[in-house]
């Protein structure tokens, strides 16, 4: 199982805001930044948030990112059918001294 | 503009080595670390570890070490991940990702993240 917990599923309609979680501990989450990537089907993943909550350039003000203690979120807002992916977390994780994922959340639009 | 091309995809039997190639392209090579990301089919993403390409230092997650080599050829621009002792369980896509370090507020906090993948490298292992 990853470290970092995410729910397997989210989904929601064209239009509408969705939101991700990602939860870890104090050895990830707790103490460092997180990171979200985009996989579209039969694709390499995509830099999708950075340091928490910065967005590359090319990347749509609609996805945005947070956190708070041990857990992060990434919410998507104006949800479109391109946005149809899988989303996973990241964080360097003190203990392992590594990177760590979350298990993925693949996202459905309706 | 920056990319990560990858080897071409390979069938090995169990018990074999497997060495994928990363050429970096459109950035300084040895500015930025590689790392590595593996992908079972229908599964996550995993970490496998970092090279800096300057020094050639290496960190590898727990679960690989002893069994995998990253090295660099900086005349070429190329990164290796090296896997052995390879088993049914080690098929999988293979990712290299080009590896920064953002700003942090608090000289204990390490923002890493990955801006640049590679399309990634089939590798199965089948006897």
């Amino acid at each position: 199982q990853s470290v970092l917990t995410q729910p397997p599923s989210a989904s929601g309609t064209p239009g509408q805001r969705v939101t991700i979680s990602c939860s870890g501990s104090t050895s990830n989450i707790g103490s460092n930044p997180v990171s979200w990537y985009q996989q579209l089907p039969e694709t390499a993943p995509k830099l999708l948030i950075y340091s928490t909550n910065q967005r590359p350039s090319g990347v749509p003000d609609r996805f945005s990112g947070s956190k708070s203690g041990t857990s992060a979120s990434l919410a998507i807002s104006g949800l479109q059918s391109e946005d149809e992916a899988d989303y996973y977390c990241a964080a360097w994780d003190d203990g392992l001294n590594g990177l760590v994922f979350g298990g993925g959340t693949k996202l459905t639009v309706l | 503009q920056v990319q990560l091309v990858q080897s071409g995809a390979e069938v090995k039997k169990p018990g074999a080595s497997v060495k994928v190639s990363c050429k970096a392209s459109g950035y300084t090579f040895s500015s930025n670390d590689i790392n590595w990301v593996r992908q079972a089919t229908g599964q996550g993403l995993e970490w496998m570890g970092w090279m800096n390409p300057n020094s050639g230092n290496t960190g590898y997650a727990q679960k690989f070490q002893g069994r995998v080599t990253m090295t660099r050829d900086t005349s070429t621009s190329t990164a290796y991940m090296e896997l052995s002792s390879l088993r049914s369980e080690d098929t999988a896509v293979y990712y290299c990702a080009r590896g920064n370090i953002g700003y942090c507020s608090s000289t204990s906090c390490y923002d890493y993240y990955m801006d640049v993948w590679g399309k990634g490298t089939t590798v199965t292992v089948s006897s």
